[in-house]
């Protein structure tokens, strides 16, 4: 089946230290972005890329990396620069600009 | 710079009742609508788009919005609730070129209750 994998879906980490979330699709879609989703505060987009080894920063991507050396792949690396990393977060990917984005099942995050 | 509004981020209905979330959109330049369903600890679900064509677009579970420029609205709608639309609701807004090139922006979203 197509679709989008996030891995894992639950995530803990101590403070002061670097995670990585995992993001695959098998959809062939040129285009994937990170999304950070906080209660009442909707989604809000960390980075995006539309294709192989370029990405571009969101709104909010201070203290976050990513990387895109593969059409398949875009891991988001959390590190211990983000104040606030507690949040559930949201890989997305879409054919081309302006279409719909898919969205994988998420990743919730848990500082302790 | 685009923007979505959602007006009231909790509407709670009765089962077979109307259901209607609002969102209200800025943009400079003509907008591609979205509004996706979320469940706890999922991910989200697209139920329609609109892209320029029909103004009245339907979608999936018997939803659908409508398209209105004068008013800046894409407000969603179901004649009937069914308990299983319970879920969180977001409006989605995409612009055409510049710098927004293939970004969504997301309102707050709005959390739909239905009463049996």
């Amino acid at each position: 089946d197509g679709g989008i994998t996030q891995s894992p879906k639950y995530l803990f980490r101590k403070e002061g230290q670097n995670v990585t979330l995992s993001c695959e699709q098998n959809l062939n879609h040129d285009a994937m972005y990170w999304y950070r989703q906080d209660p009442g505060q909707g989604l809000r987009l960390i980075y995006y890329s539309q294709i192989v080894n370029d990405f571009q920063k969101g709104d909010i991507a201070e203290g976050y990396s990513v990387s895109r050396e593969k059409k398949e792949s875009f891991p988001l690396t959390v590190t211990s620069a983000q104040k606030n990393p507690t949040a559930f977060y949201l890989c997305a990917s879409s054919i081309r600009e302006n279409t719909e984005a898919f969205f994988g099942q998420g990743t919730r995050l848990t500082v302790v | 710079a685009q923007s979505v509004t959602q007006l009231g981020s909790h509407v709670s209905v009765s089962e077979g009742a109307l259901v209607l979330l609002r969102c209200n959109y800025s943009s400079s330049v003509p907008p591609y609508l979205f509004w996706y369903v979320q469940y706890p600890n999922q991910g989200l679900q697209l139920l329609l788009k609109y892209t320029s064509a029909a103004t009245l677009v339907k979608g999936i579970n018997g939803f659908e919005a409508e398209f209105k420029k004068s008013e800046t609205s894409f407000h969603l709608t179901k004649p009937s609730a069914h308990m299983s639309d319970a879920a969180e609701y977001f409006c989605a807004v995409s612009l055409a070129g510049g710098t927004s090139y293939g970004k969504l922006t997301f309102g707050q979203g709005t959390i739909l209750t239905v009463h049996p």
